[in-house]
């Protein structure tokens, strides 16, 4: 079956400039979280939704938001983008709360 | 607050020699612990979890993993490793009892570990 789908897998953007990443998760699978990984700070975690609702979130800037769909499709936004906003985004979906997710391949996003 | 503290940044170790990296955790709550790989320009893989029940926990690609609540410990451990094994793994802990998710999951910085013939 499809793993997790990132798109788009490289982005170039602009300080100031705002930016949407999506995931789609595995089939079947309700809950999306969502990582930044960078050199510095490592991994991490910025939200996590289940069912359209946002269960976690993670110590960042208000500029970080998210959703999740109906069909568990998942977005997250970021607002007037700074240069230390260039990471790896990685989503990650799990058929259930606990089990363990799998990962996607990430979206790199690079701030000039 | 929980914390991963993985001990070597970088293992060199040569093909078929066995090899553990090392993994620490500090959490004031009960546990869920995960090591994950990460080949370079990809994502990470799952490679093996405890979330109950018996210590050793064996997981894909031959690794295994023994929690020590005594030591909060989660070793990894390899008795042959492979060319192929060369990668970054990430172990990371998540709190049991946190609405029974696991989605906030906190990382270790990482271990590289670089197998060479």
């Amino acid at each position: 079956k499809a793993g997790v789908t990132q798109t788009p897998r490289y982005l170039i953007k602009t300080r100031g400039q705002q930016v949407t990443l999506s995931c789609s998760p595995i089939s079947g699978h309700r809950s999306v979280s969502w990582y930044q990984q960078t050199p510095g700070q490592g991994l991490q975690f910025l939200f996590e939704y289940f069912s359209e609702t946002q269960r976690n979130k993670g110590n960042f800037p208000g500029r970080f938001s998210g959703r999740q769909f109906s069909n568990s499709r998942s977005e997250m936004n970021v607002s007037t983008l700074e240069l230390g906003d260039s990471a790896l985004y990685l989503c990650a979906s799990s058929l259930v709360l606990v089990g363990g997710y799998t990962f996607g391949s990430g979206t790199r996003l690079t701030v000039v | 607050a929980q914390s991963v503290t993985q001990l070597d940044s970088q293992v060199p170790v040569f093909e078929e020699a066995p090899v553990e990296l090392r993994c620490n955790y500090s959490s004031s709550v009960s546990v869920y612990l995960f090591w994950y790989v990460q080949y370079p320009n990809q994502g990470l893989q799952l490679l093996l979890k405890y979330l109950s029940g018996s210590t050793l926990v064996k997981g894909i690609n031959g690794f295994e993993a023994e929690f020590n609540k005594s030591q909060t410990s989660f070793h990894l451990r390899k008795p042959s490793v492979h060319i192929s094994d060369t990668a970054e793994y990430f172990c990371a802990v998540s709190e049991s009892n946190y609405g029974g998710s696991q989605g906030n999951l906190i990382f270790g910085k990482g271990t590289k570990l670089s197998v060479k013939p």
